[in-house]
């Protein structure tokens, strides 16, 4: 069955400095999202991705954030200047066109230290 | 503006019984409905979904309800095992902006006693 792939699934870095969260989407899939979910919270809905650009992205979504698809499968969220708020469960999701349903990775836990 | 909430953060069911897990929505314009169920270190996984132009929906020992008028969500699981254990989110959507995003709610913990 396909599936929505993440790595790592843990990255711990220093504040201040970069990090890149992969995902593989499903292979035929068009719509790309990344959605974070801090420890006991709600999932939070940050960017949506589709036909190489952003469609729509969050309040959280500041300028320290990017997104990329480098090449036909990777798609990778950049933050490039990490807080301590930052650590959070960080979750890719795809989905076909013409479908409603999202699949979603089993998340990047990033822990800011 | 937009928000989806839940009624009660943890449920405890025997198990056997019957669940029945609620959610609140406002946004008037949303026309999908997705409940999504996740297990610890785990993400979202698909429960059922369920689109505005429907009441209910069946699925295997899930259904959902959707009431549009008080803007209510439900999950009603049947027999509940403890493989049922988790936190089960609503979420909804629309394509107003194109994408399709989800818009979570907090989460009910849904412990099976046995």
């Amino acid at each position: 069955e396909p599936e929505v792939t993440q790595t790592p699934s843990h990255q711990v870095t220093q504040m201040g400095q970069e990090v890149i969260l992969r995902c593989v989407p499903i292979s035929n899939h068009l719509y790309f999202y990344w959605y974070r979910q801090i420890l006991g919270q709600k999932v939070e809905f940050l960017v949506s991705f589709y036909n190489n650009e952003i469609s729509e992205k969050s309040e959280i979504f500041d300028d320290q954030f990017s997104v990329e698809r480098p090449d036909g499968s990777n798609f990778t969220l950049k933050i490039r200047s990490t807080k301590l708020e930052d650590s959070a469960m960080y979750f890719c999701a795809s989905r076909g066109q013409g479908d409603t349903e999202a699949f979603f990775g089993q998340g990047t836990r990033l822990t800011v230290v | 503006g937009e928000s989806v909430g839940l009624h009660l953060p943890t449920l405890s069911v025997q198990e056997g019984d019957n669940s029945i897990i609620n959610c609140a929505y406002s946004n008037s314009a949303s026309d999908y409905f997705i409940w999504y169920k996740q297990e610890s270190g785990k993400g979202p996984q698909f429960i059922i979904d369920i689109r505005s132009n429907m009441d209910k929906r069946q699925g295997q020992r899930v259904t959902v309800l959707l009431n549009k008028t008080v803007k209510h969500l439900s999950l009603q699981i049947a027999a509940t095992q403890p493989g049922d254990s988790a936190v089960y989110f609503c979420a909804e959507s629309s394509n107003l902006s194109g994408t399709y995003k989800y818009i979570f709610g907090t989460g009910t913990r849904l412990k099976v006693l046995a």
